[in-house]
């Protein structure tokens, strides 16, 4: 959905360096969340925040950190990127009582 | 927390013939079960949708069973197209947040 867009679309970063991958969306959504996909494994959630002061740990939060900065706006970092944090990173926005996720375009990101 | 299930991981069917996917979970407090399709390279899209308070959904060729006492839920592909190729995720809400299966990746042989 054009609604959420994530910046950058691939990036290739080598190990310890720290990256920063960013998450906008345009529809007001309040819910915003950071998954994960390895081959295999399926979507796995990092991190989720409910509004602007609200973020709360996934199942996969290690080595990880985010930022809420504005409704509009999540970004997930890794302080200290490890080869095993190369995966297809997916940012969603929701709303609603049923929580209807939207998914942005996706980030490949390989740790060298 | 919520623990799904999908199966089978693959799956490839003639064009024409049906599919069907399998999930199960273990939280039965989880009230809404979607299904997202997956294509190459792309985004996952929602496809079809249900409730807890419903046992059938159905979208043209596509239908969605729900079983709570068995805590099972099931897409059904009827007519499939070499367009229905990819991978499909069911997932299992009570709300906050989403449990994903691993994900059927299904081939529609022409």
């Amino acid at each position: 959905d054009a609604d959420v867009t994530q910046t950058p679309r691939n990036r290739i970063t080598k190990t310890g360096k720290r990256i920063m991958l960013e998450c906008s969306q345009t529809k007001g959504h309040d819910r915003m969340y950071w998954y994960r996909q390895d081959p295999g494994l399926g979507l796995r959630l990092i991190y989720y925040s409910f509004d602007v002061k609200d973020i709360n740990k996934g199942e996969i939060s290690d080595g990880y950190s985010v930022s809420r900065q504005a409704q509009a706006k999540f970004s997930l970092s890794l302080e200290s990127a490890i080869p095993n944090q190369t995966a297809l990173y997916f940012c969603a926005a929701s709303s609603g009582p049923y929580n209807e996720q939207f998914f942005g375009p996706g980030t490949r990101l390989t740790v060298l | 927390g919520e623990n799904v299930e999908q199966h089978p991981s693959t799956l490839s069917v003639q064009e024409g013939d049906s599919a069907v996917i399998k999930c199960t979970y273990s939280d039965s407090a989880s009230n809404y079960f979607p299904w997202y399709k997956q294509e190459l390279g792309k985004r996952p899209q929602l496809i079809i949708d249900i409730r807890s308070n419903v046992g059938e959904k159905k979208d043209q060729r596509i239908a969605v069973t729900l079983n709570k006492t068995a805590k099972h839920f099931s897409l059904h592909i009827t007519e499939t197209q070499p367009e229905d190729s990819a991978v499909y995720f069911c997932a299992a809400s009570r709300g906050n947040q989403f449990y994903f299966g691993t994900g059927t990746s299904l081939t529609v042989i022409p």
